[in-house]
């Protein structure tokens, strides 16, 4: 079976530090990916998909960008953290179809 | 007028009483439909899948989609206090999972 393994389940950072958030997916071979930001009273935000290594599709423009260095891995990284950037992160993977299946989530909180 | 509407709730029921869970949507093209259960902290989870109208059931939950209405429901029965969660819709016209358009998620608890 699948499994999505996204990590760390917290992060707190501070302002103007880096970022990097990684997912893994397991059990299947050429999944799309995404990522996404859950705020409260938001709703779920689509930030990033792949459907390939090296293939980004960037939904939102920010302070975030997004990578897949291997069919199974998706990375979400910034080079310097905004209050902003605080939020709920989640990972998710499907196969071609509209199934989408998520990650435990980080919580990042930037102070 | 937003895509997707959905309640926020929270809704709280006693325990053993079922549960009705509701959306409405404005395109038209929507084809495909998704329940999703969070809990506090924790990603989504698919609960039920379903393609154009009807109903769909599996144990305790029973999907239903109305595209005349442009109106989808989760019922559950027999509701657990671990069902206390928060339950997203989700719906897309097809052609992947990017395009998605979910609900902001009802609260539900479920009193014991």
């Amino acid at each position: 079976s699948q499994t999505i393994h996204q990590w760390p389940a917290t992060l707190v950072q501070p302002v103007g530090s880096p970022l990097s958030l990684e997912c893994t997916v397991e059990g299947t071979s050429n999944p799309n990916l995404y990522w996404y930001r859950q705020a409260a009273g938001r709703g779920l935000q689509l930030l990033f998909y792949s459907v390939g290594i090296g293939q980004i599709s960037s939904e939102v423009p920010q302070n975030l960008s997004a990578s897949r260095p291997q069919d199974r891995q998706f990375i979400l990284s910034s080079k310097k953290l905004l209050l902003s950037d605080s939020g709920f992160y989640l990972c998710a993977w499907s196969a071609q179809d509209e199934k989408l299946f998520f990650g435990s989530g980080t919580q990042l909180s930037v102070l | 007028q937003k895509e997707v509407e959905q309640d926020p709730g929270p809704l709280s029921v006693p325990e053993g009483a079922i549960v009705s869970l509701n959306c409405t949507y404005s395109n038209s093209a929507f084809q495909y439909f998704m329940w999703y259960r969070q809990y506090s902290r924790k990603g989504p989870e698919l609960l039920m899948y379903t393609y154009s109208s009807g109903n769909k059931e599996d144990g305790r939950f029973t999907a239903q989609v109305d595209k005349s209405s442009k109106y989808i429901s989760l019922f559950i029965r027999d509701s657990q206090p671990s069902d206390s969660a928060t339950y997203l819709c989700a719906m897309s016209a097809g052609g992947g999972a990017d395009g998605l358009t979910f609900g902001k998620g009802t609260h539900l608890i479920i009193q014991p």
